[in-house]
Order: C-alpha cells, then structure tokens, then sequence
C-alpha cells in the first residue's frame, strides 16, 4: 500500500514557467511533509518541509502548499530555471517515527 | 565536516556473494538509515537505526542486515547477493527522528 502518491512522473517546463508537482498521503497520523531535490549522481536533499499548522510556507522560488482537509500537499517552483532540473521527491512521517515514507518521484526538466 | 560518506562508490557482485555496504557520519547524528532506490519506486527504507545497538527492519529488509556498534558507522551487510537486489544504495542520518535526514552520495550495486 503505497502511502505517499506523488504525480506526475515527469514534467517539462520552460524556463521561467511555474512547475507544480503534487502528493496524496492515506495517513492522517502525518505531521511532517517535506520535499527533497535530487540531483543525477547525488544523494537527495532536502529542499523545503512543512507541517499541518500552516497552510503555506515559501523559501525563495519553493512554495509548499498544504491542504490538511484533502490530505494533500504540492511544491511550487516560481520562475523555473534550467538548474532546478532534478528529480523531486515529497515525503511524510508521523510524530515520533524514524520512518520516512517517500513518493516515487517526479523528474523535472527545464527547457532553457 | 564530511557529512555522511558512502563507500564503495560502486560494485559489481556475482549472485550469491557477500559483501559489505559502509556508511558513516560526522554529524554524531543518533539515526541512521539505509534506503535503496529504484527506478518508478522512489527511496524504499530497508533498515534503520535509533541509536548505537539499536537496530529495526524497514519496508524491505529481506536480505540485509544492519548492525551498529558505534554512533557514527552503520553498514549494510548482503548476505547473499541475487539480482533483485541490484540498485542504488543511499545511506541517510539526521539528529531529530523521523525528520530532515542527510544523505551520503550513494552506492551503486550491479549483482549479475
């Protein structure tokens, strides 16, 4: 059962064009959403992370934006460049848990 | 400050040899986990670890097993290689559980 459902697989945008990836999560127990950027070759990373106690948080050009009610969360990339080309990741944990539970990915690629 | 190192880089086993996986952090981060990623299957968690001497399975531990003697090492022991398990490997710490992990750059296992 796959607890986190990120969509889409793969995105292609063009440059300075607004990328959104989405993710679903079955788990109401969650209390930690975070987003991670991987690079080819690299290890993820984190990018942003937010939690249900706000319905927005924004670094830079990231934007998370966080529906508790439809159990839903997506990344917002502003004014996308050809290096925010990567494969990104949403995730989600319960209080007290070691366990990360991870989306499959979407890959984005930003056309120059 | 080297963050979390991973080694080898990569490595080619026959099916049904051994090996170990390394991973350790300078972080003195109290969990420890170790993902393999797939293609379309995004991180899957095989085992992880709370602490030195504390270890648990993950969502797919058939086939690996973990120890962890000391804060900063954790390694990932297959115990008899098959081709099912050929993937890339990432080693990932953090300080808070089930929170902002760190990940190590990966290995990848090519089992024939």
């Amino acid at each position: 059962q796959q607890q986190v459902k990120q969509s889409p697989q793969s995105l292609i945008v063009q440059k300075g064009g607004i990328s959104i990836i989405n993710c679903a999560y079955e788990n109401t127990a969650f209390d930690y959403f975070p987003w991670y950027q991987q690079f080819p070759g690299k290890g993820p990373a984190l990018l942003i992370a937010i939690r249900p106690d706000v319905s927005e948080k924004k670094e830079g050009r990231f934007t998370i934006s966080f529906n508790k009610s439809a159990k839903q969360f997506s990344l917002h990339i502003m004014d996308s460049q050809p290096g925010d080309s990567a494969t990104y990741f949403c995730a989600a944990s319960k209080g007290g848990s070691e366990k990360l539970v991870f989306g499959k990915g979407t890959k984005l690629t930003v056309n120059p | 400050n080297a963050g979390v190192t991973q080694t080898p880089k990569f490595q080619v086993l026959k099916t049904g040899q051994s090996m170990t996986l390394q991973c350790a952090q300078d972080m003195n981060h109290e969990y420890m986990s170790w993902y393999r990623q797939d293609p379309g299957m995004g991180l899957r968690l095989i085992h992880y670890s709370v602490g030195a001497g504390i270890t648990d399975q993950g969502e797919v531990p058939n086939g690996y097993n973990v120890s962890r003697s000391t804060t900063e090492d954790f390694p990932l022991r297959l115990l008899s290689a098959a081709p099912s398990q050929t993937s890339v490997y990432f080693c990932a710490s953090s300080w808070v559980r089930g929170e902002t992990q760190y990940f190590g750059p990966g290995t990848r296992l090519l089992v024939l």
